[in-house]
């Protein structure tokens, strides 16, 4: 009964490919995001959705492109992968309202070679 | 001007110290901070939360917020070899729909 996950954990893959990360959360959370850990553990919010609409985009290359079906669920594809992507992209949900916290799935790491 | 700032350290402390823990924040209008623990390889998992000025303190941990400053600090009592971990300091902005995070301070402590 996790309650925010993702898949895969772990992602290798070539420089040019395009390649999807699925998130999942099961604590009825209004909000999700997407961030990114470097390799200085630098962890950087990329994307926020809340209800399923896009409310902060953090001038991430548009290479990368979330998408919300559902409320419980961000998904984030990434075409022609570079060598910068890799990190460990995290996915979290959060009630959504200013007093809460963020829930953190278990994470991915990418990287590209 | 980062917009959460930490000393990246690391803070290396003997067992059973104090370890103290720092941060400041650039949004004034700020009204809710975290700080998040994270050991290598795992996703950051939450410590505490604070909302208003002065201490909240749970167990061996204790959060201090001076928002006038605009000052944020974690203070760990007793610390165990098992506090060793990245600490990060978290600030929700003024919107409400964006956790900001610091760049973390590695803490040690030294059986």
């Amino acid at each position: 009964d996790t309650a925010v996950s993702q898949t895969p954990k772990y992602l290798v893959t070539q420089m040019g490919n395009d390649k999807s990360i699925k998130c999942e959360q099961n604590l009825g959370h209004d909000t999700m995001y997407w961030y990114k850990q470097d390799s200085k553990k630098f962890l950087k919010i990329m994307f926020s959705y809340n209800n399923k609409e896009l409310i902060i985009n953090e001038t991430v290359p548009n290479r990368f492109s979330p998408k919300s079906p559902d409320k419980a669920h961000l998904n984030l594809h990434i075409n022609s992968l570079e060598l910068g992507d890799s990190a460990v992209y995290f996915c979290a949900s959060s009630p959504g309202s200013l007093n809460t916290e963020a829930f953190f799935g278990q994470g991915t790491r990418l990287t590209v070679v | 001007q980062k917009e959460v700032e930490q000393n990246s350290g690391p803070l290396s402390v003997p067992e059973g110290a104090i370890a103290s823990l720092n941060c400041t924040y650039s949004d004034r209008g700020s009204q809710s901070f975290f700080w998040y623990r994270q050991y290598s390889g795992k996703s950051p998992e939450l410590i505490m939360s604070i909302y208003s000025n002065g201490d909240k303190e749970d167990g061996r941990f204790t959060a201090q917020l001076n928002k006038a400053s605009q000052y944020v600090s974690l203070l760990i009592r007793d610390s165990q070899p098992s506090d060793s971990a990245t600490y990060l300091c978290a600030v929700r902005n003024t919107g409400g729909f964006k956790t900001i995070f610091g760049a973390g301070t590695r803490l040690f402590v030294k059986a």
